[in-house]
């Protein structure tokens, strides 16, 4: 198993830009989720997915958009890039609720 | 704002040393978890700890919780240089909606 890859690994971007950062994990989980982590703090929930076709917002959603139309797949989308967006970024699934995470090698997003 | 916060914040020992660290928290929570992260890496799940425990061990890891206080403390023994981490809790509130928060971390690092 793969478990949780993330795609790109760093991404330079500039203001006003939009991009997709992609998530898949092959191991059935139910649950999957986006973070980020700024420099000195902990990682901190941008949006969630309870499973195929369902998600809700994390506590930072604003300037962010995902679905997931599969088991395997929950991409985040950046609609327009701002500098306060430059981060990295987590993806993580848990088989059932917010149980045991695993999580993504990260993806590093540069907003100029 | 971040349900937790991790004390000390940076933490320096001698290989063979214990490390402890502490996680306070806010809102009632369905269960506690601890995570590392090491430099640059996605975050590895340690162990998790239900409401209703007290105490748990996996390995050389002792973890406590405390839910009349709001904390709980993460006990690593015998501390190995590969130990060198930052160590994160991570909670499922409850009574807040579904969310799951991360907090601030602990920097640990493990002299040679």
């Amino acid at each position: 198993n793969a478990g949780v890859t993330q795609t790109p690994k760093f991404q330079v971007l500039k203001t006003g830009q939009s991009m997709t950062l992609q998530c898949a994990q092959d191991m059935n989980h139910e649950y999957m989720s986006w973070y980020r982590q700024d420099p000195g703090m902990g990682l901190r929930l941008i949006h969630y997915s309870v499973g195929a076709g369902i998600t809700d917002q994390g506590e930072v959603p604003n300037g962010y958009n995902v679905s997931r139309s599969t088991t395997e797949d929950f991409p985040l989308r950046l609609l327009s890039a701002a500098p306060s967006q430059t981060s990295v970024y987590f993806c993580a699934s848990s088989y059932r609720g917010w149980e045991t995470q695993y999580f993504g090698p990260g993806t590093r997003l540069l907003v100029l | 704002s971040q349900q937790g916060e991790e004390d000390p914040q940076a933490l320096s020992i001698q290989e063979g040393e214990n490390a402890t660290m502490n996680c306070s928290y806010k809102t009632s929570i369905n269960n506690l978890q601890w995570y590392r992260q090491n430099s640059g890496r996605g975050l590895v799940h340690l162990i998790l700890i239900r409401s209703n425990e007290r105490e748990k061990h996996s390995g050389r890891l002792r973890v406590t919780l405390d839910t009349s206080k709001k904390s709980s403390s993460l006990l690593i023994t015998a501390s190995r240089a590969a130990d060198t981490a930052s160590y994160f809790c991570a909670t499922d509130a409850r009574n807040t909606g579904n969310q799951f928060y991360f907090g601030t971390g602990t920097s640990l690092t493990v002299i040679p």
